[in-house]
């Protein structure tokens, strides 16, 4: 069974600074997507950023990229020019690249972010 | 562009009654799941469907029921609460289709729900 360990409960991050969320994950599989998503005090679920594993180059949206590391099964999330905003917890997550019942994500424990003014 | 809508946000039981948490989507989505999200577990998932007529159970299935009987909906079924199952819970759906959103995944608000 796949499993995603996001090793720091709580990080904190001075605005306008960089901060750098880590993620670990175990597969024996070839081909998955890995997903970052936001979840900020509203509660709502938002898909911060994206990674196919065929893909080696890193995935970037705006001040949000990743360190995808495969052979490590890396998958940072870096979060640069840190905004009060950003302040949320943050999920890692995984899912197999097929279709059918492999829509299923993991998801890790989350980090929770605090941005200091 | 209403997407996922999950009803109602709150709700408070007492143990042993039942419930049904409603999940609708205007998508076109062939999957929807549902997740439990408790404090420091993430979200787990509870069942979720590949179609119309089509069930089956995630990795925390019991004391839930669910059925989809259109692709639109997919409630989830609470017969007989419990305290443990206190949660919030997530629907989300996500296209099987060819594109750049096949492999996204769009959640619902969030349900929160106590079980005294």
């Amino acid at each position: 069974a796949q499993t995603v360990t996001q090793s720091q409960p709580e990080m904190s991050v001075q605005e306008a600074e960089t901060v750098t969320l880590s993620c670990t994950y175990d597969t024996s599989e070839s081909d998955y997507y890995l997903f970052w998503y936001k979840q900020p005090p509203s509660r709502q679920m938002i898909l911060v950023i994206r990674q196919e594993a065929y893909k080696q180059q890193n995935a970037t949206e705006n001040r949000f990229s990743v360190n995808f590391q495969k052979a490590a099964k890396s998958f940072s999330l870096k979060i640069s020019d840190s905004q009060l905003g950003d302040a949320a917890m943050y999920f890692c997550a995984y899912r197999l690249y097929s279709g059918g019942s492999n829509y299923k994500l993991t998801f890790g424990k989350g980090t929770l972010l605090t941005v200091n003014p | 562009n209403a997407g996922v809508t999950q009803t109602p946000k709150f709700q408070v039981l007492k143990t042993g009654q039942s419930m049904t948490l409603q999940c609708a989507q205007d998508m076109n989505h062939e999957y929807m799941s549902w997740y439990r999200q408790d404090p420091g577990m993430g979200l787990r998932l509870i069942h979720y469907s590949v179609g119309a007529g089509i069930t089956d159970q995630g990795e925390v299935p019991n004391g839930y029921n669910v059925s989809r009987s259109t692709t639109e909906d997919f409630p989830l079924r609470l017969l007989s609460a419990a305290p443990s199952q206190t949660s919030v819970y997530f629907c989300a759906s996500s296209s099987q289709a060819s594109g750049s959103t096949k492999n996204i995944q769009y959640f619902g608000a969030g349900t929160r729900l106590s079980v005294l």
